[in-house]
């Protein structure tokens, strides 16, 4: 099983300020078959990025993934109110498809 | 538009069997594999189970292997949980998720449906 590890758990940040979310992999995810979701107090979540750089349909270009093997990031430029959220990463290369334990961002 | 409605969660004894559905529309079901994610309350995400377009091949997490089984109807548009030999740790939050582009990945969610495993 691939287990992934995220960092930090939390991270306290302001809007404006840019966001750096880290996905560790115990082996290498290959193809880049990471991704990453957002999930809102209360609500589903939803795929932002997929193949560690691609972002899914309608996600604001501030949101970027990057990596490969097993460091992958997920960067918000300029983070912006709605921003705030629980982030996981997710390989998908070899059953079972594991998630990240998550971060938090929260607002400073 | 892609919509997902699941259902059949509820109050289940330890040991109980629950069987959750998850209606899908907007989309060509047959074509797209499934998933299955839980969410144990104020926990992270755990994948469960997917299952490919044809229903031939299935997968599962350690943690249900033996116990929960994936299935689907592509003549009624509707995916299918049956779990058995309930546990405590079982109690979460169930979404139901389509995998368009790759097996695995959540490209849509439902709402998802709670399951509670207590006597």
């Amino acid at each position: 099983e691939v287990v992934l590890t995220q960092s930090p758990g939390t991270l306290s940040l302001s809007p404006g300020e840019r966001a750096t979310l880290s996905c560790r992999a115990s082996q290498s995810v290959s193809s880049s078959y990471l991704g990453w979701y957002q999930q809102k107090p209360g609500q589903t979540p939803r795929l932002l990025i997929y193949g560690a750089s691609s972002r899914a349909t309608g996600i604001p270009d501030r949101f970027r993934g990057s990596g490969s093997g097993t460091d992958f990031t997920l960067t918000i430029s300029r983070l912006e109110p709605e921003d705030f959220a629980v982030y996981f990463c997710q390989q998908y290369v070899t059953s079972p498809y594991t998630f990240g334990q998550g971060t938090k961002l929260e607002i400073k | 538009e892609v919509q997902l409605l699941e259902s059949g969660g509820g109050l289940v004894q330890p040991g109980g069997s629950l069987r959750l559905s998850c209606a899908a529309s907007g989309f060509t079901f047959s074509s797209y594999a499934m998933n299955w994610v839980r969410q144990a309350p104020g926990k992270g995400l755990e994948w469960v189970s997917a299952i490919i377009g044809s229903g031939r091949s299935t997968y599962y997490a350690d943690s249900v292997k033996g116990r929960f089984t994936i299935s689907r109807d592509n003549s009624k548009n509707t995916l299918y949980l049956q779990m058995n030999t309930l546990r405590a740790e079982d109690t979460a939050v169930y979404y139901c998720a389509t995998s368009g582009r790759w097996l695995g990945l959540c490209d849509y969610w439902g709402q998802g449906t709670l399951v509670t495993v207590s006597s």
